[in-house]
């Protein structure tokens, strides 16, 4: 059964450093979201991205967030100044339209990256 | 914007029904939803329940729906070990697909 993976599972960085989390949605899917999770905390939408720009963001997602979409298979998440509050887990998750052409309901998630800044 | 709440754990005996209950705040949500996490894996949506809807049967699963109050609840009939897991409830913000989430019950179910 198709998936959405996620790389890496864990991530440590020092507060301050670039980190890039890595996604790989289902293949056939056409819309991708980047959600976290604070410890404890409710899960949070961050963006979504279709047709390779961002449809739709966040307040949290402000200018040390970009997503990008490298090829045709990867997602990506960056935070090019890590700060101690960016610890959380992200998800990423894809979704594709439904049979009446319309937004699919369920969005697939990938088992999250946990990072942790130091 | 919407806000769900719901509570943060429910313990229950094997074979024992669970209800793990919801409240959101947006009336205009057309859909609400039911996620399950499990232990070191993503959120999977369990079941959804349009917003016309009252009630929603899935075999062990029924979802009930009361819009006067914005509430919505899962009940799971028959609860088994393996149901334990996080239970996340999601109702999208009014003309929105994107799900706004609570924080997850953890339903621990004992033998």
């Amino acid at each position: 059964e198709p998936e959405v993976t996620q790389t890496p599972s864990h991530q440590v960085t020092q507060m301050g450093q670039e980190v890039i989390l890595r996604c790989v949605p289902i293949s056939n899917h056409l819309y991708f979201y980047w959600y976290r999770q604070i410890l404890g905390q409710k899960v949070e939408f961050l963006v979504s991205f279709y047709n390779n720009e961002i449809s739709e963001k966040s307040e949290i997602f402000d200018d040390q967030f970009s997503v990008e979409r490298p090829d045709g298979s990867n997602f990506t998440l960056k935070i090019r100044s890590t700060k101690l509050e960016d610890s959380a887990m992200y998800f990423c998750a894809s979704t594709t339209l439904g049979t009446s052409g319309r937004l699919g309901h369920e969005q697939f998630f990938g088992p999250g990256t946990r990072l942790t800044v130091l | 914007g919407e806000d769900v709440e719901q509570s943060l754990f429910l313990s229950v005996r094997e074979g024992d029904s669970s209800v793990i209950n919801c409240t959101y705040t947006d009336s205009s949500s057309t859909y609400l939803y039911w996620y399950k996490q499990e232990p070191g894996a993503g959120l999977q949506l369990l079941t959804y329940i349009f917003s016309n809807m009252d009630m929603k049967q899935d075999q062990r699963l029924t979802v009930l729906l009361n819009k006067k109050d914005k509430h919505l609840s899962l009940r799971i009939a028959d609860t088994q070990t393996g149901d334990s897991a996080i239970y996340f409830c999601a109702a999208p913000r009014g003309g929105s697909y994107i799900p706004t989430f609570g924080r997850g019950t953890s339903l621990i179910v004992h033998p």
